[in-house]
């Protein structure tokens, strides 16, 4: 059965200390890999899409990267406001028919809280 | 920017009830689809939605519950008699186009759905 799997599930880091989420699927022929923030009580908000391995994104203190096995999310010296649950999501290959039509399936989210 | 927008934010309703929760995808966007995550678990999907039709469905996604696009701008995700166990954020998202890639999706806030 295709998985998707986050560790740590919390994360407490102190202002300026630098870490990584890490996101490991067991999925067949990944269309897609998302990375998300979700703050309390509010709706996923889109930070990333991987599409093949090797591939790596930046933006402000996030880099994303992806490998065939598992995706990474590298946060650099964060500060209080980054704190919020991280998401991964991965499309998967068109069905039998070969249509596709971008159903994500989601890991269970790291928590992280960041301290001044 | 545009955004995904639901309503109402939050419905109480009876077991038994009828709830519609309502969405407005972003206006050139082709591919809708409802999600839902129970409280302290992970986000699930439950239908995608093309050319007026569902295109994909998940197993929670019964007879119970349906879908409309009853004109060019609402989406909405009907439940006709509402159990204990539907009590859940329900979240909508919208995706630009099918390419030969992953598009990522965008989610609106939510609607917290609780049955009593």
């Amino acid at each position: 059965e295709d998985q998707v799997t986050q560790s740590p599930e919390a994360l407490r880091l102190q202002e300026g200390e630098s870490s990584s989420l890490n996101c490991s699927y067991t999925v067949s022929g990944l269309r897609g890999l998302f990375w998300y923030r979700q703050d309390p009580g509010k709706g996923p908000e889109f930070l990333f899409t991987l599409y093949s391995a090797g591939e790596e994104k930046e933006k402000e203190r996030l880099k994303a990267t992806l490998t065939k096995k598992e995706s990474f999310l590298h946060i650099t010296a964060p500060k209080p406001e980054d704190s919020a649950t991280y998401l991964c999501a991965v499309q998967l290959p068109p069905n039998a028919g070969g249509t596709s039509y971008g159903k994500l399936t989601f890991g269970q989210g790291t928590i992280l809280t960041v301290h001044p | 920017e545009p955004e995904v927008t639901q309503t109402p934010s939050h419905q109480v309703t009876q077991m038994g009830q009828e709830v519609i929760l309502r969405c407005v995808p972003i206006s050139n966007h082709l591919y809708f689809y409802w999600y839902r995550q129970i409280l302290g678990q992970k986000v699930e999907f439950l239908v995608s939605f093309y050319n007026n039709e569902i295109s994909e469905k998940s197993e929670i996604f019964d007879d119970q519950f349906s879908v409309e696009r009853p004109d060019g701008s609402n989406f909405t995700l009907k439940i006709r008699s509402t159990k204990l166990e539907d009590s859940a954020m329900y979240f909508c998202a919208s995706r630009a186009r099918l390419a030969s890639g992953a598009n990522e999706q965008f989610f609106g806030p939510g609607t917290r759905l609780t049955v009593l």
